[in-house]
């Protein structure tokens, strides 16, 4: 079955970029949206954004001048970039399926372990 | 964006007990409306989509039900496995999530 797997540097100093990728296997990465969630200690889920395919993309307001996303169809991979972070974006960082093109017709199905990106000098 | 509230934040429960949680919504989302699981440092697994359709492989003592604003999951009769943290998510709009609900044991 798909499996997600996130990978990148656990420690990013501030003002910096923190850049992720999440490799998809046991299927095709085409036809489908693929999102960042985040989620700092002991806090909720916050969306960051979501990538089609086509590279077409959709960003959570809030974040979405700092955010890029970009994907490798070739490498069965998609990335995020987040620019000027600082100690408020550490938190663990999944990549989902986000199923706007599947039958959930948007829930996200199928997720990454999750990888914890700290943010410190 | 959509705002979305959940209650109770903490629900301390027995195995056995029927559970409901509830999710309101900012405005209207129709029933584009998911639940998920989360168990400490583990990824979210979804249970329920569109408001009321049951995921793959999912217990059917979980349900789901509403449209519009509100929204409840419930568990008919909790079991060991399902204490855990409990989040809704709307996907009207750009997606966004209620603040979750814990469900411990009492």
């Amino acid at each position: 079955q798909v499996q997600l797997q996130e990978s990148g540097p656990g420690l990013v100093k501030p003002s910096e970029t923190l850049s992720l990728t999440c490799t998809v296997s046991g299927g095709s990465i085409s036809s489908y949206y693929w999102s960042w969630i985040r989620q700092p200690a002991g806090k909720g889920l916050e969306w960051i954004g979501r990538i089609y395919t086509s590279g077409s993309t959709n960003y959570n307001p809030s974040l979405k001048s700092r955010v890029t996303m970009s994907v490798d169809t070739s490498k069965n991979q998609f990335s995020l970039k987040l620019s000027s972070v600082t100690a408020a974006d550490t938190a663990v960082y999944y990549c989902a399926r986000d199923g706007m093109t599947t039958v959930t017709e948007g829930a996200f199905d199928i997720w990454g372990q999750g990888t914890m990106v700290t943010v410190s000098s | 964006d959509i705002q979305m509230t959940q209650s109770p934040s903490t629900l301390s429960a027995s195995v056995g007990d029927r559970v409901t949680i509830t999710c309101r919504a900012s405005q209207s989302i129709s029933s584009w409306l998911a639940w998920y699981q989360q168990k400490p440092g583990k990824a979210p697994k979804l249970l329920i989509y569109k408001a009321s359709s049951l995921e793959s492989g999912v217990p059917s003592r979980f349900s789901g039900s509403g449209s519009g604003t509100e929204f409840t999951l419930t568990i008919s009769s909790l079991q060991p496995d399902d204490f855990a943290t409990y989040y809704c998510q709307q996907y009207n709009s750009l997606p966004t999530f209620g603040q979750g609900t814990k469900v411990e044991i009492k």
